[in-house]
């Protein structure tokens, strides 16, 4: 079974300008959440989606945000970069198992803002 | 005080041993545990996942849950040089839907 894809792997952006990451959930899963990784931060939950509807959101600005199709795939967008937004953006897709959910990461875009 | 805290390392071990990665949470009604693995550059890997209090095996590795004290562990036993890894640890609330809340991870080095 292939795993969560997404792309594009690496961007190079500037300040001021928009960012659109796409992520494809491990097929059959219906719920794709997304991170921010930094080294100062770590970890960080962005929103998470569920049949097209965003169920859950973290504490980022309005800047931040996302979507999900149809077909569960999913793509998070960012308006007006700053420097600060450089890091990598995961993308997780779960599954309900019998005790609860797992979660299963993508390989991560990775963003620097220039 | 963080929702979710690790020691962040690193642990050193040798070889063979057995590496003991701790974790502990904020939130008394967290429901479900796990353990990420992520090697240098990559995305993290779901090595275990824990729902009730006691033990959990798998293969090397060996996730204990302590509710009482929200506390959460890993033992690595047999510990390799592959091992070596950040290892985060997760939690996750009911109604929390898929928000997991992540430690800040404990680097693991094991030298041959």
């Amino acid at each position: 079974k292939a795993g969560v894809t997404q792309t594009p792997r690496y961007l190079i952006k500037t300040r001021g300008q928009q960012v659109t990451l796409s992520c494809s959930p491990i097929s059959g899963h219906r719920s794709v959440s997304w991170y921010q990784q930094t080294p100062g931060q770590g970890l960080q939950f962005l929103f998470e989606y569920f049949s097209e509807t965003q169920r859950n959101k973290g504490n980022f600005p309005g800047r931040f945000s996302g979507r999900q199709f149809s077909n569960s795939r999913s793509e998070m967008n960012v308006s007006t970069l700053e420097l600060g937004d450089s890091a990598l953006y995961l993308c997780a897709s779960s599954i309900t198992l019998a005790g609860g959910d797992e979660q299963f990461f993508g390989p991560g875009t990775r963003l620097t803002v220039l | 005080q963080k929702e979710v805290e690790q020691n962040s390392g690193p642990l050193s071990v040798p070889e063979g041993a057995i590496a003991s990665l701790n974790c502990t949470y904020s939130d008394r009604v967290s429901q479900s545990f796990f353990w990420y693995r992520q090697y240098s550059g990559k995305s993290p890997e779901l090595i275990m996942s824990i729902y009730s209090n006691g033990d959990k095996e798998d293969g090397r590795f060996t996730a204990q849950l302590n509710k009482a004290s929200q506390y959460v562990s890993l033992l690595i036993r047999d510990s390799q040089p592959s091992d070596s890894a950040t290892y985060l640890c997760a939690v996750n609330s009911p109604g929390g839907f898929q928000k997991l809340v992540f430690g800040t991870g404990t680097r693991l080095l094991v030298s041959p």
